[in-house]
C-alpha cells in the first residue's frame, strides 16, 4: 500500500546536525513533490520545506532557511532533510508528506529533540 | 511571515453542523486555493479537501468545503463524536513562495 516511513530522529545537543529520511513505498515516488512538516509540542502545523520531483527546485520555510537542506534519492524512494545548528526550537514531530491535490499521504512522524 | 487565521476552538452539538474558517489573502486562499486536514491526538493529519472544495476519495460526504474570496470553510454536518479532532487549512501563498497553514480549530462535539 502506499506508505511513507520516517526515520532519524533523535535526542541532540543545539549547534549539532541530525539526518531524517522518509522510505516511500507503493507509488512512483519519482512523479510527486514531497514536504517535510513539522509539529512541535502541542503546538500546530508549520511547514519545513518542499523538493519537486526532479530534486531541483526546492523551497524553505523561513525559521529553516540556511540550516536545513531537502533533499531526494528517486533511485531509492527515499526523501531526506540534513538539519544543522539545530535550535531548541527546532524540537518537534517531523512529518514527511506527499503533495498530489494537497498533502494526501503522511508518514507516522519522527520525533527531534533539541536539548543539552 | 504570513499566516492563514483559523478560530483557536469551535463548539457544536452532537448531530449539528460546525463551520471551521480559514482567513488568507489574495496571494493565497483567494487564487491558489485552501486545503483542509484533520488531525486526531497522536496520529498525523488526513487531507480532507483540496483546492478549496475537492474531496479525497473515502473521505465522507459530510464533510464540505467551500471560499469566497480570501476566506475557506470547512462546514461538518451531523456531527459525530469521532469528528473531535483539530482542523487545519493550507495554502501555498504565490508571493512569498512557501506552503502557509493556519493555527488550528479545535472540535469539540458536546
Amino acid at each position: 500500500q502506499v506508505q511513507l516511513v520516517e526515520s532519524g530522529g533523535g535526542v541532540v545537543q543545539p549547534g549539532r546536525s541530525l539526518r531524517l529520511s522518509c522510505a516511500a513505498s507503493g507509488f512512483n515516488f519519482n512523479n510527486y513533490a514531497m514536504h517535510w512538516v513539522r509539529q512541535a509540542p502541542g503546538k500546530g502545523l508549520e511547514w519545513v520545506a518542499l523538493i519537486l520531483n526532479d530534486g531541483r527546485t526546492k523551497k524553505y520555510g523561513d525559521s529553516v532557511k540556511g540550516r536545513f537542506t531537502i533533499s531526494r534519492d528517486n533511485s531509492k524512494n527515499t526523501l531526506y532533510v540534513e538539519m544543522n545548528s539545530l535550535k531548541d526550537e527546532d524540537t518537534a514531530v517531523y512529518y514527511c508528506a506527499r503533495e498530489s491535490n494537497g498533502f494526501d499521504i503522511w508518514g507516522q512522524g519522527t520525533m527531534v529533540t533539541v536539548s543539552s | 511571515q504570513a499566516g492563514l487565521t483559523q478560530p483557536p476552538s469551535v463548539s457544536k452539538g452532537l448531530r449539528q453542523t460546525a463551520t471551521l474558517t480559514c482567513t488568507g489573502n489574495r496571494n493565497n486562499v483567494a487564487n491558489e486555493g485552501a486545503a483542509w486536514l484533520q488531525q486526531n491526538q497522536g496520529h498525523p493529519p488526513k487531507l480532507l479537501s483540496y483546492r478549496d472544495n475537492k474531496r479525497p476519495s473515502g473521505i465522507s460526504e459530510r464533510f464540505s468545503a467551500s471560499r469566497s474570496g480570501d476566506t475557506a470553510s470547512l462546514t461538518i454536518s451531523g456531527l459525530q463524536p469521532e469528528d473531535e479532532a483539530d482542523y487545519y487549512c493550507s495554502a501555498w501563498d504565490s508571493s512569498l513562495n512557501v506552503w502557509l497553514f493556519g493555527g488550528g480549530t479545535k472540535l469539540t462535539v458536546l
